[in-house]
C-alpha cells in the first residue's frame, strides 16, 4: 500500500542550530503538505507544495519538493524553542485525491 | 467562528461500551475528516464527508465504527463495543473544497481511553 515515510523520527538540537526533516513517498505525489503539531496540541497546516522542484520559504523555514515529486524536505535555520513539536508531511491518497496520508512525523526538541 | 470544536475532550470507557464523539467544523467548510492518532504516529485517515455525503471510509476501519453528518454541518463518530486497541486521540478536521486548496483545520481532538 501507499506509504509516506519520514526521517529522522526524533531530533534534538541546541537552540540556534539548523534542523532538517526528510519525507519520502512510495508513490509520486500531486502535492505534498506539511503540518506542525505542538506537544499536547493538534496538527496545524504549514504549507502545500505542488510543482516539481518547488522551493518555498516561510521566515526561517524552507520547504522543498523533489524533482520526481516523491520526496520533500523541511529545513529550519537557527532553531528557536518555539520550533519544538512534531512535523508531519502528508500527501494525497493513491486511489483518492481527497484522502490524506500522513507520515509518522519527526519530533523536534530544542535545547535552550 | 473560533475554529473546529470537538466534544468531549476526554472519554474513559470500559471495554464493550459504545461511545460517540461530536465534531463541529468551521461553518463555511463543506469537507469534514475524521482521523485517529496514537502516540508517536501521524494522524491515520478514517473517513471523510463532502457536505452530508460520506465519500470514503478507510478499509482499516472495522464495522464497529460509524460516522454521520446528517445535515452537512456537525458530525458524529460512534464506536460500538469498544476494545482496548481503540484507545487513541480522535481528530476531526474540516476544509473548504476549492481548487488547489487542501488546508485542513484540525480540532483539539477527543482522547479515548478504553479500560
Amino acid at each position: 500500500g501507499q506509504q509516506v515515510m519520514q526521517i529522522p523520527q526524533y531530533q534534538h538540537v541546541q537552540e540556534g542550530e539548523d534542523f532538517t526533516t526528510y519525507c519520502n513517498s512510495s508513490t509520486t505525489l500531486s502535492n505534498i503538505q506539511w503540518y506542525k503539531q505542538r506537544p499536547g496540541g493538534h496538527p496545524v497546516f504549514l504549507i502545500q507544495l505542488v510543482k516539481s522542484g518547488e522551493v518555498k520559504k516561510q521566515k526561517r523555514l524552507t520547504f522543498q519538493f523533489g524533482e520526481a515529486k516523491k520526496n520533500s524536505s523541511l529545513h529550519i535555520t537557527a532553531t528557536q524553542t518555539t520550533d519544538v513539536g512534531t512535523y508531519f508531511c502528508a500527501g494525497p491518497g493513491k486511489t483518492s485525491y481527497d484522502k490524506v496520508i500522513f507520515g509518522p512525523g519527526t519530533s523536534l526538541s530544542v535545547i535552550p | 467562528d473560533t475554529g473546529v470544536s470537538q466534544d468531549p475532550r476526554h472519554k474513559i470507557t470500559k471495554r464493550g461500551q459504545n461511545v460517540t464523539f461530536r465534531c463541529d467544523p468551521i461553518s463555511e467548510h463543506n469537507r469534514l475528516y475524521w482521523y485517529r492518532q496514537t502516540l508517536g504516529q501521524g494522524p491515520e485517515f478514517l473517513t471523510y464527508f463532502q457536505n452530508e455525503a460520506q465519500l470514503e471510509k478507510s478499509r482499516l476501519l472495522s464495522d464497529r465504527f460509524s460516522a454521520e453528518r446528517p445535515k452537512g454541518s456537525f458530525s458524529t463518530l460512534e464506536i460500538q463495543r469498544t476494545e482496548q486497541g481503540d484507545s487513541a486521540m480522535y481528530l476531526c478536521a474540516s476544509s473548504f473544497n476549492r481548487a488547489g486548496d487542501v488546508e485542513q483545520y484540525f480540532g483539539p481532538g477527543t482522547r479515548l481511553t478504553v479500560t
